[in-house]
C-alpha cells in the first residue's frame, strides 16, 4: 500500500468552527489530491496541488481552501464548517496528474 | 466535456458466475480510464487503467475491462465472482490536458449471493 495517512479519521465539529483535515505521504509524489465522496455522487475534486506552494481549484472548491509547505503534507482547511460539508474526505497522491492515483483511508467529518 | 456514465447502480451475482459492471464515458480527447474498487470504510484501490496500449486490460484479482472507443465504453469484466468481490466500483476517466480534469462515476455496488 501507498503511503498515505490522513488525520483525524473522524471529526465531529459544529457549524461555524474551523477544521482542517491533514493528509501525509511517505512517497514522495508530486502531486496531491483532495476529494469529498458523497452517496451518488461519487468522488469530487476539491483542490489539488502539482508542487509546494503549488496548489489549483478543483470542481466543488467553494468553502475550502488548502495548503501545501512540504512535499509530504497537504493540509485541507474549511474556515467556517456548513452542515453541507458533512462528508467522508480522501487524500490521493500521483507521481504526475496522468498517471494512477493511490489513496489514503479517508475521513468521516460530520458537521452539526 | 468529459463525462462518465455508470449505467447500473447496483448488480448482484451469484457466486462463481460471471461479473459485467458497465461503463459508458466521454471525452474530447483521448482518455485514461480507471476502474477502482472501495471495499466498505476503506479507501479506493486501482483495479486496471487503459492509457491508449492495449484495449484489453487486465488488472488485479482476476478483473478485466475493454476500451472500446466505437461504443465509447470500458466495462469491467471477472468470469467468475468470489464472495470477497463484493464491494463499491468507481469507473473514472481523466484528460491527459490537465490534472483538475478527473471525473469519477457514481459507483455500482456489487454484491454476491452465496
Amino acid at each position: 500500500d501507498a503511503g498515505i495517512t490522513q488525520s483525524p479519521r473522524h471529526k465531529v465539529t459544529e457549524t461555524g468552527t474551523p477544521v482542517t483535515l491533514r493528509c501525509h505521504q511517505t512517497e514522495n509524489h508530486r502531486y496531491m489530491y483532495w476529494y469529498r465522496q458523497d452517496p451518488g455522487h461519487g468522488l469530487r475534486l476539491i483542490h489539488y496541488s502539482y508542487g509546494v506552494k503549488d496548489t489549483d481549484k478543483g470542481e466543488v472548491s467553494d468553502g475550502y481552501s488548502v495548503s501545501r509547505s512540504k512535499t509530504e503534507d497537504f493540509l485541507l482547511t474549511l474556515e467556517s464548517a456548513t452542515s453541507s460539508q458533512t462528508s467522508v474526505y480522501f487524500c490521493a497522491i500521483s507521481e504526475s496528474y496522468f498517471y494512477e492515483q493511490f489513496f489514503g483511508p479517508g475521513t468521516r467529518l460530520t458537521v452539526l | 466535456a468529459q463525462s462518465v456514465t455508470q449505467l447500473d447502480s447496483h448488480v448482484s451475482v451469484s457466486e462463481g458466475t460471471p461479473v459485467l459492471l458497465r461503463c459508458n464515458y466521454s471525452s474530447s480527447y483521448s482518455p485514461s480510464l480507471f476502474w477502482y474498487v472501495q471495499h466498505p470504510n476503506k479507501g479506493l484501490q486501482l483495479l486496471l487503467k487503459y492509457t491508449s496500449a492495449a484495449t484489453l486490460v487486465k488488472g488485479i484479482n482476476g478483473f478485466e475491462a475493454e476500451f472500446k472507443k466505437s461504443e465509447t465504453s470500458f466495462h469491467l469484466t471477472k468470469p467468475s465472482a468470489h464472495m470477497s468481490d463484493a464491494a463499491e466500483y468507481f469507473c473514472v476517466v481523466r484528460s491527459y490536458s490537465s490534472a483538475s480534469k478527473i471525473i469519477f462515476g457514481s459507483g455500482t455496488r456489487l454484491s454476491i449471493r452465496p
